[in-house]
């Protein structure tokens, strides 16, 4: 089935460490999209891609970095410099030619 | 203020009718949608309306806009208890990037 598969779902993580979660599609999407949502918050756009080896800053890019070396894949590393990382973190992809935008099924990052 | 404006909470009985409300503050926006969200899962598209539209319907799902007034709305029609979730409005500000701007979501409790 065709969709886009977030991993792990949970993760925890120590202060200082650096952690990557994973997005993968297979909607053959030219776009990616990585949100975090906060509790009782909407989503706020962390980074995006429009095509392969280019990516911008999204509204809170600050302590996070990503790659796209494939069209299908999209990591996420959330590093020791974001201050407050524990979060829910949403991929989503979108084919350039059409409107509509799909999510994963998030993954949650825990500091402790 | 926020981009997107929506109730944080709402209460309905099961079988009767629920209607979210959303307000956005950019006029050039061109789609407007509707997201489910369930708990601890990634974001369901319900549905969406071009801005030219005023109206769409989509089973039990009923999409309202006011352009002149930046008013969006959701009628779930006959609503069930498996209907309970998190809804969110997202509006594209007119981006052709695929990028959205999420309100704060609105939480539907379902009572039997």
């Amino acid at each position: 089935d065709g969709g886009i598969t977030q991993s792990p779902k949970y993760l925890f993580r120590k202060e200082g460490q650096n952690v990557t979660l994973s997005c993968e599609q297979n909607l053959n999407h030219d776009a990616m999209y990585w949100y975090r949502q906060d509790p009782g918050q909407g989503l706020r756009l962390i980074y995006y891609s429009q095509i392969v080896n280019d990516f911008q800053k999204g509204d809170i890019a600050e302590g996070y970095s990503v790659s796209r070396e494939k069209k299908e894949s999209f990591p996420l590393t959330v590093t020791s410099a974001q201050k407050n990382p524990t979060a829910f973190y949403l991929c989503a992809s979108h084919r350039s030619t059409g409107n509509t935008i799909y999510f994963g099924e998030g993954s949650w990052l825990t500091v402790v | 203020g926020e981009d997107v404006e929506q109730s944080l909470f709402l209460s309905v009985r099961e079988g009767d009718s629920s209607v979210i409300n959303c307000t956005y503050t950019d006029s050039s926006s061109t789609y407007l949608y509707w997201y489910k969200q369930e708990p601890g899962a990634g974001l369901q598209l319900l549905t969406y309306i071009f801005s030219n539209m005023d109206m769409k319907q989509d089973q039990r799902l009923t999409v309202l806009l006011n352009k002149k007034d930046k008013h969006l709305s959701l009628r779930i029609a006959d609503t069930q208890t498996g209907d309970s979730a998190i809804y969110f409005c997202a509006s594209d500000r007119g981006s052709t990037l695929g990028r959205l701007y999420f309100g704060r979501g609105t939480q539907l409790t379902v009572w039997p």
